[in-house]
């Protein structure tokens, strides 16, 4: 498996502002998704982010709010704009090297607290 | 549509006693991955097991064994003699061939193994 690190490792913001996640992936991964932990809950997917091309985004989500890029095939960004308390959650990065291998691995999470 | 149901919320055994957490998929594909993920107090998500829906033997990897029944659509995971670093957030998810690979998560099960 890979290692995935994430930027920053945790952050505390005022409402209204944004901050940006990088993910940063130690080799080459064919696939790259962005999944939301609310406090207390599951993993919901957010978007696959796509190399060279605009994320694909799950229901639920949209690029205004939150914009990824992945400029290459080991990293990646999520933005979460203008932010509200709803928003405190970890974010976290994964990745998968072969689609055929079928196994993802995570970042340490990026843990999100919004004022 | 597809669906990861765990249904404990919480577990508390003793230390030494066996655990098994349940976990319950629906699917319309016919291949698909199913996964287990433990995530520790400090937040990062640590892959167990893939299983593809092609192979139901058992599992068994030191104190851990998953058991995969197509049948019942369910794919239980057992601790043999819980340590107390056992205690964490377990996770099973699910992946289709037709969703891109897609993690769907269920809710996860707490354990808690107490000295």
């Amino acid at each position: 498996s890979a290692v995935i690190s994430q930027k920053p490792s945790r952050d505390i913001c005022q409402r209204g502002t944004s901050l940006t996640i990088q993910c940063q992936v130690d080799s080459q991964v064919t696939m790259m998704f962005w999944y939301r932990q609310q406090p207390g809950q599951s993993l919901t997917l957010i978007a696959t982010a796509n190399q060279g091309s605009e994320a694909t985004y799950e229901s639920g989500f949209v690029i205004d709010k939150f914009p990824i890029s992945r400029p290459n095939l080991t990293f990646s960004t999520l933005t979460v704009s203008n932010m509200s308390p709803e928003d405190s959650s970890i974010y976290l990065c994964s990745g998968e090297r072969d689609s055929s291998y079928n196994e993802q691995f995570f970042g340490p999470g990026t843990r999100l607290t919004v004022l | 549509a597809q669906k990861v149901t765990q249904a404990q919320t919480e577990i508390s055994v003793v230390e030494k006693e066996d655990v098994t957490l349940d976990c319950v998929y629906e699917t319309r594909d016919t291949t698909y991955y199913l996964f287990w993920y433990k995530q520790p107090p400090s937040g990062e998500l640590v892959f167990l097991i893939r299983r593809n829906s092609f192979d139901e033997q058992n599992e068994i990897s030191g104190r851990y064994s998953w058991n995969f029944q197509k049948s019942t659509s369910s794919f239980n995971f057992t601790i043999t003699a819980s340590q107390v670093v056992d205690s964490a957030v377990y996770f099973c998810a699910l992946s289709e061939v037709d969703s891109s690979y897609k993690l769907i998560f269920g809710s996860g099960t707490r354990l808690l193994v107490r000295p």
